[in-house]
């Protein structure tokens, strides 16, 4: 099993939809959880950071962590077409680099 | 302020040649993050470096692979003699503080086609 499984899509919305993404991890030591984006043929951009479990929201942007669960969410309100990218789960423990996720691509059509 | 830079952009070359991938990191900060990107793989953690010292290189994937950082401005991945199955987009990151819990500021990538 990797450590952090997430589900490559794609995943197509209308503009204005609320998109969930999700991650699943198995290393229960993780602390720390990121969202990075990225579009086409650029580097990945830090999105969203939380620390431990519960929720923070930014603009329309909210990020989910779940420990006893082991999952973490993304959520997109009103989403854009300029919301059309990839978007990677990342997370660590601590004393040790960040592990990425697969990432899922993102449409948003208008 | 810049942001990370990588050069070549783009770099297509023949098996067998080496190939020298550059990163430049953002002034101050103290770690460096060599990853590849592949659709099959994701993006692969190869060798990170801390204060221009190798931390942890357990992704390189064989000795063809190696990785400097002569200085804290620059950093160098080479791959030696290359072969078709490192195509990939190499991406450099870098950070300030932990290494486990500051945002990581990637560069555009490189782009390697090995023929």
């Amino acid at each position: 099993q990797k450590e952090v499984e997430q589900d490559p899509g794609p995943l197509s919305v209308p503009e204005g939809a609320i998109v969930s993404l999700n991650c699943t991890y198995s290393n229960s030591a993780f602390q720390y959880f990121m969202w990075y984006r990225q579009y086409s043929r650029k580097g990945p951009e830090l999105l969203m950071y939380t620390y431990s479990s519960g929720n923070k929201e930014d603009g329309r942007f909210t990020a989910q962590v779940d420990k006893s669960s082991k999952y973490i969410s993304l959520f997109i309100r009103d989403s854009q077409p300029s919301d059309s990218a990839t978007y990677l789960c990342a997370m660590s423990q601590a004393g040790t680099a960040l592990i990425f996720g697969k990432g899922t691509t993102l449409s948003v059509s208008s | 302020d810049a942001g990370v830079i990588q050069s070549p952009r783009h770099e297509v070359t023949e098996m067998g040649q080496e190939v020298t991938l550059r990163c430049k990191p953002i002034s101050g900060h103290d770690y460096l993050f060599w990853y590849r990107q592949t659709m099959m793989r994701g993006l692969e953690l190869l060798i990170y470096f801390n204060n221009n010292v190798p931390i942890d290189d357990s992704g390189m994937p064989e000795d063809r692979f190696s990785a400097k950082m002569p200085n804290a401005s620059f950093s160098t991945l080479k791959i030696q003699p290359s072969e078709p199955r490192d195509s990939a987009v190499y991406f450099c990151a870098s950070s300030g503080g932990q290494v486990n819990n500051q945002p990581q500021h990637f560069g555009d990538g490189t782009r390697l086609s090995i023929l």
